[in-house]
């Protein structure tokens, strides 16, 4: 257990559809991060939050958003969805320092038909 | 931009064996390493982070080192198990942010 929790743990959505997943941070964890996992891939980054602001992101287009709230919860928008988009999507949250471990959730497996 | 390659891909042994897993990268300037698990369908789990000023570290069975120079880890599995089977992960965190790089992973096969 990270205490790490993502939801839904899955769902089938249709190409051009939005989806919003969630995520709520370990106790006293104030950094969030997402990556995308395709089938048979390591995780690859998609954003970080830090007191509710972006606060670094990767490769992906602007339909992926995200939001951070006050209580650290966060939030992973995606809209536009495409056939590609079809993945593990996980969630890790740390306290700010890159000297500390960073714990993942169970993820949100994402499927667009 | 840093590159993470795991060798090999897949691993199969039988159960006792000490074994090795292997994580190149191609820049050198990291801030950590870390080393997760993950099981078929499930989110990661960390097993080790090694800071860039560390050799090694340790954690019952596992011991992991990192050499920065030659762009190299190793994850040390000793006395293998079956509940050890799983992918395992290598990932660099650089640029003092928590974007982690991650390698494909090696997916390990431990047989009573």
């Amino acid at each position: 257990e990270t205490g790490v929790t993502q939801s839904p743990t899955h769902l089938i959505k249709t190409r051009g559809q939005q989806v919003t997943l969630r995520c709520s941070s370990q106790s006293g964890h104030n950094t969030v991060s997402w990556y995308q996992q395709a089938l048979g891939q390591g995780p690859q980054f998609i954003f970080q939050y830090y007191r509710e602001e972006e606060n670094g992101r990767g490769n992906f287009p602007p339909r992926f958003s995200g939001l951070q709230f006050p209580n650290y919860s966060s939030e992973l928008n995606v809209n536009a969805l495409e056939l590609d988009d079809s993945a593990l999507y996980l969630c890790a949250s740390s306290t700010a320092g890159f000297r500390n471990t960073i714990y993942f959730g169970e993820g949100s497996w994402l499927t667009v038909v | 931009k840093q590159e993470v390659t795991q060798i090999p891909a897949a691993l199969s042994v039988p159960e006792g064996e000490n074994l090795v897993l292997n994580c190149s990268f191609t820049d050198s300037a990291i801030y950590n390493l870390q080393w997760f698990r993950q099981d078929p369908g499930k989110g990661l789990t960390s097993l080790l982070l090694i800071q860039s000023s560390q050799r090694e570290q340790t954690s019952g069975r596992l011991n992991a080192s990192l050499d920065k120079s030659s762009g190299r880890s190793t994850l040390y599995i000793a006395a293998s198990q079956p509940g050890d089977s799983a992918t395992y992960l290598c990932a660099t965190s650089t640029s003092g942010t928590y974007k982690y790089i991650f390698g494909t992973g090696t997916r390990l096969k431990v047989l009573a």
